[in-house]
């Protein structure tokens, strides 16, 4: 298995600026999540899915953020306009909700950069 | 509020060293504790997963112990090598049934030099 997969890897834009990043979870995983990782805040939960269907977006900073789940391999989260303080690194996650503990696996992230 | 409070914030041991990572955490209800480990430029990876019922794990050199009444949480790195360098970041579930909330700590910043 390819395990999580994102992208862009790293991806630079300006002020304004849409940004989506993209992700394909593990096959078979039914649960999707997207974190967010700065250097100040470390690790946050900005939104999970089960069954493709959005269960919890309290992490979600504001109307600027949106993720959508058109189908069980593939989830966006969009920018827009993006902002300064949305640099940061974007994590997608995927489990099996199935199994008692719920083990998530990481990707490699998207470095992003808004100038 | 849910928190995860880990210390140190960094470290630094000679390869070969064992050393200890704390973690402390007030999260209601506890369903689980994970320690990750995140290297530079990486996503995390599961190190352990402990449940309520369980006061320790290892897996390989690592070793995560939990006390649930106290709230304390330590991963134990045995024989230190280069590549343990990286993040640890303790995780704990605040996971009603049917829920799958993670509370993160800051990590500690493991360097292990030569």
């Amino acid at each position: 298995d390819a395990g999580v997969i994102q992208s862009p890897r790293h991806e630079v834009t300006e002020m304004g600026q849409e940004v989506t990043l993209r992700c394909k979870p593990i096959s078979g995983h039914n649960s999707l999540f997207w974190y967010r990782q700065t250097m100040m805040r470390g690790l946050e939960l900005l939104i999970y899915f089960n069954n493709n269907v959005p269960i919890d977006d309290s992490g979600m900073p504001e109307d600027r953020f949106s993720a959508k789940m058109p189908n069980a391999s593939f989830s966006t989260l969009k920018i827009q306009p993006s902002e300064p303080r949305d640099s940061a690194v974007y994590f997608c996650a995927s489990s099996l909700r199935d199994r008692v503990l719920h083990e998530q696996y990481f990707g490699p992230g998207t470095r992003l950069t808004v100038t | 509020k849910n928190q995860v409070e880990q210390s140190p914030q960094s470290l630094i041991i000679l390869e070969g060293k064992n050393c200890t990572l704390q973690c402390n955490y007030t999260v209601s209800p506890f369903s689980n504790l994970r320690w990750y480990k995140q290297d530079t430029g990486r996503g995390p990876v599961s190190l352990t997963i402990m449940t309520f019922s369980e006061n320790t794990k290892s897996n390989g050199r690592y070793t995560a112990t939990l006390d649930a009444d106290t709230k304390q949480s330590s991963l134990h790195i045995t024989a230190s090598q280069l590549s343990d360098s990286a993040s640890y970041i303790c995780v704990v579930s605040a996971a009603p049934q049917g829920a799958q909330k993670l509370v993160f700590g800051q990590g500690t910043r493991l360097t292990i030099n030569p």
